[in-house]
C-alpha cells in the first residue's frame, strides 16, 4: 500500500480564494482524521470519519471550513473563502480502529497570502 | 485544549547517548502513543501502551506508562543521527460520545553526530 496520500504537497492562494486539500486514506481503514499543525497551537484535530460519516467536527474552526468523504477511497477539506489565518500544514491521518496507531499522509503545506 | 504536555521541549545529546522525553496528562486514559515527526513529514507512530500497561519494548524504544502520576516516559537508548526528529505523545479523550486522540506539544530532539 502507497500510504496516505495527500494532494497537493503545497498551496499558495491569494485571500479569499476556495481552497480544496485532498486525501486518500489506506485501503480497509475505517477512520480517518484531518488534522492542523501550526507552530503556535500544534496538532489540532479537525474532523474525522468512520465509515465515511463524520463523527466529531468540533474541532472545525469556523464555518468556512467543510469536510466530505463522498467514499471510503477519498475526503477533501474545503476552506472558502481563505485567509491568511489559515496558514498551516494539513495532515490527513487513517486508522483500522479508534483505538491503534493512525498513519498520517505527507501532508499539505498552505500559505494564504 | 492540550490533553498531554511533552518535556523538554526541546533536547540536544550526542550520538550513542540516551535520550529520555516525557509527557504528562490531565485527565484519565485507555491508551497512550508516542509518535515521530521528522523535519517537513507526517507523524510516523512508534508505539502504543495500555493503561494497563507498565512498560513496553520496541528496538531502542523504551515506553513506561504512570497512571497514578499521569505521565509516562518515552526513552530512545543509542540514539542515531537519524533519531533527530520531534517526538509527540498523543492521549486518548471522551467527550461528547466521540473517541479521539489529542496530541501534545511536542519534544524536538537533535542528536548531534
Amino acid at each position: 500500500d502507497a500510504g496516505v496520500i495527500q494532494s497537493p504537497r503545497h498551496e499558495v492562494t491569494e485571500m479569499g480564494q476556495e481552497v480544496t486539500l485532498r486525501c486518500k486514506p489506506i485501503s480497509g481503514h475505517d477512520y480517518l482524521f484531518w488534522y492542523r499543525q501550526t507552530m503556535m497551537r500544534g496538532l489540532e484535530l479537525l474532523i474525522y470519519f468512520n465509515n465515511n460519516v463524520p463523527i466529531d467536527d468540533s474541532g472545525m474552526p469556523e464555518d468556512r471550513f467543510s469536510a466530505k468523504m463522498p467514499n471510503a477511497s477519498f475526503s477533501t477539506l474545503k476552506i472558502q473563502p481563505s485567509e491568511p489565518r489559515d496558514s498551516a500544514v494539513y495532515f490527513c491521518a487513517s486508522s483500522f480502529d479508534r483505538y491503534g496507531g493512525y498513519t498520517f499522509g505527507s501532508g499539505t503545506r498552505l500559505t494564504v497570502v | 485544549s492540550q490533553q498531554g504536555e511533552e518535556d523538554p521541549q526541546a533536547l540536544s545529546i550526542q550520538e550513542g547517548e540516551n535520550a529520555t522525553m516525557n509527557c504528562s496528562y490531565k485527565t484519565s486514559i485507555n491508551n497512550l502513543q508516542w509518535y515521530r515527526q521528522n523535519s517537513g513529514r507526517g507523524l510516523v507512530h512508534l508505539i502504543l501502551i495500555r493503561s494497563n500497561e507498565r512498560e513496553k519494548h520496541s528496538g531502542r524504544l523504551r515506553v513506561t506508562l504512570d497512571t497514578s502520576k499521569k505521565s509516562s516516559s518515552l526513552l530512545i537508548t543509542a540514539s542515531r543521527a537519524a533519531d533527530t526528529a520531534s517526538y509527540f505523545c498523543a492521549t486518548d479523550a471522551t467527550t461528547s460520545g466521540t473517541y479521539k486522540y489529542i496530541f501534545g506539544t511536542g519534544t524536538r530532539l537533535k542528536v548531534l553526530a
